[in-house]
């Protein structure tokens, strides 16, 4: 079955502007989780959404937003890009119930410059 | 301190050698997760543990709940196990807030 997807791959931002990235999950699966790895401060949760509605957060501002659609595809927006939103974006996506493990997308690679 | 401590934080090891990389956590747990990361950012999951020990062709990974502890091992390691070795912890069943480590990164020289 396919894996998880996640668009674009690689993306370059002006300080300033907004982002919209995009996570297709597991056929099946109802839960996608987002997540910022950067050098300094590593593996980071952003946020996660269960059948459309948002379960967990994390410390992040609100200028991170996210959003999941009814066929579970998931999509996180930043505005107001800063430098240090430089980043490795990653989605996992699971089917969200019981006992489960998670299944991570290749990431979408964020430069603002 | 952090909430999930990996050590080492480097390793390096010849082809063929037994590979040990462990992960303490200070925090109430349901599960455990042993997650693999290349070069070029994919990362892959390997294991879920919320008790005792599995295996994986040649990945072995156990936990120690009541000392918060977990250890993963690589038999007969080769130098595409060459990656980041990455532990992460979730609180509750039904609640996917994972905290990772921060990393191992593991070189297996031929």
């Amino acid at each position: 079955k396919a894996g998880v997807t996640q668009t674009p791959r690689y993306l370059i931002k002006t300080r300033g502007q907004q982002v919209t990235l995009s996570c297709s999950p597991i056929s099946g699966h109802r839960s996608v989780s987002w997540y910022q790895q950067t050098p300094g401060q590593g593996l980071q949760f952003l946020f996660e959404y269960f059948s459309e509605t948002q379960r967990n957060k994390g410390n992040f501002p609100g200028r991170f937003s996210g959003r999941q659609f009814s066929n579970s595809r998931s999509e996180m927006n930043v505005s107001t890009l800063e430098l240090g939103d430089s980043a490795l974006y990653l989605c996992a996506s699971s089917p969200g119930t019981g006992g489960y493990g998670y299944t991570f997308g290749s990431g979408t690679r964020l430069t603002v410059v | 301190k952090n909430e999930v401590e990996q050590s080492p934080q480097n390793l390096t090891a010849q082809e063929g050698e037994f590979i040990t990389i462990n992960c303490s956590y200070s925090v109430g747990i349901s599960a455990l997760h042993w997650l693999q990361q290349h070069p070029g950012g994919g990362i892959v999951s390997l294991f879920m543990l919320s008790s005792g020990k599995k295996k994986h062709g040649r990945l072995i990974a156990t936990i120690n709940i009541q000392e918060k502890h977990s250890s993963l091992h690589i038999t007969a390691s080769h130098p595409r196990d060459s990656a980041v070795y990455i532990c992460a912890v979730g609180p509750n069943f039904g609640n996917e807030k994972l905290t990772f480590g921060t990393g191992t990164r593991l070189t297996i020289i031929p």
